[in-house]
């Protein structure tokens, strides 16, 4: 079991380019969390995706940023137009059950956006 | 909105002592998490609670629930260096799904 994967682990970007952030969830996993982190700071929710559904996007900021979870591969976090406040770490979680029950989010090991 | 506060945010303290980190949250809520993060790395799980009185222990760390209180608590015993870390608690409201972190602790065990 390969665990919840994220890619690109680093990426940079200049101000204005666009950012796509990959999550393939554990094994088994339907539920998809995103979470960002700044700089010296705690984990801000910003969406909950089930396939090809959104459950809680009420995290998200209302521009620029997207997030999908098709049928088929996986789980996209898009960022467009970035802006140098955009500069964090953003991680995916995954669960095998609505919600998170019992049942503990396994995060990945997370991709870092710089943004020059 | 459920907030989650801990305390304190930064703990400097000598290898073989003890000391506890509080989390408090603000909505009632029948589970908390305890994650682990190493700079530069993901957020490792410690401990899941899930009900009032709820005690768990791993090594020199223990965790506790009290949902009168809304208060969670991390107990370190007798600290050692590999312990250096950020500590992050996590809260689900009742009627929710996600998860609501705190600021995180950051413990350095000096020598």
């Amino acid at each position: 079991n390969a665990g919840v994967m994220q890619n690109p682990r680093h990426l940079v970007r200049r101000r204005g380019q666009e950012a796509r952030l990959r999550c393939s969830p554990m094994k088994g996993h339907s539920h998809v969390y995103w979470y960002r982190q700044l700089p010296e700071e705690g984990l801000k929710f910003m969406v909950y995706l089930q396939k090809e559904n959104i459950i809680d996007e009420s995290g998200m900021p209302k521009e620029r940023f997207s997030a999908e979870f098709p049928k088929e591969g996986p789980s996209i976090l898009r960022i467009q137009q970035v802006v140098r406040g955009d500069s964090a770490a953003y991680f995916c979680a995954s669960s095998p059950l609505q919600g998170t029950g019992a049942n503990v989010l396994t995060f990945g090991a997370g991709s870092r956006l710089t943004v020059l | 909105e459920l907030k989650v506060e801990q305390n304190p945010l930064f703990l400097s303290m000598q290898e073989g002592k003890n000391y506890t980190i509080y989390c408090n949250y603000s909505t009632t809520s029948d589970r908390l998490y305890w994650y682990r993060q190493d700079p530069g790395k993901s957020l490792e799980s410690l401990f899941v609670l899930l009900s009032n009185g709820a005690v768990k222990q791993e090594g020199r760390l223990m965790a506790s629930l009290d949902t009168k209180a809304r208060l969670s608590t991390l107990h370190i015993t007798a600290a050692v260096h590999d312990l250096s870390a950020t500590y992050f608690c996590a809260v689900v409201e009742t009627s929710g799904s996600r998860l609501t972190f705190g600021e995180g602790t950051q413990l350095t065990v000096n020598p």
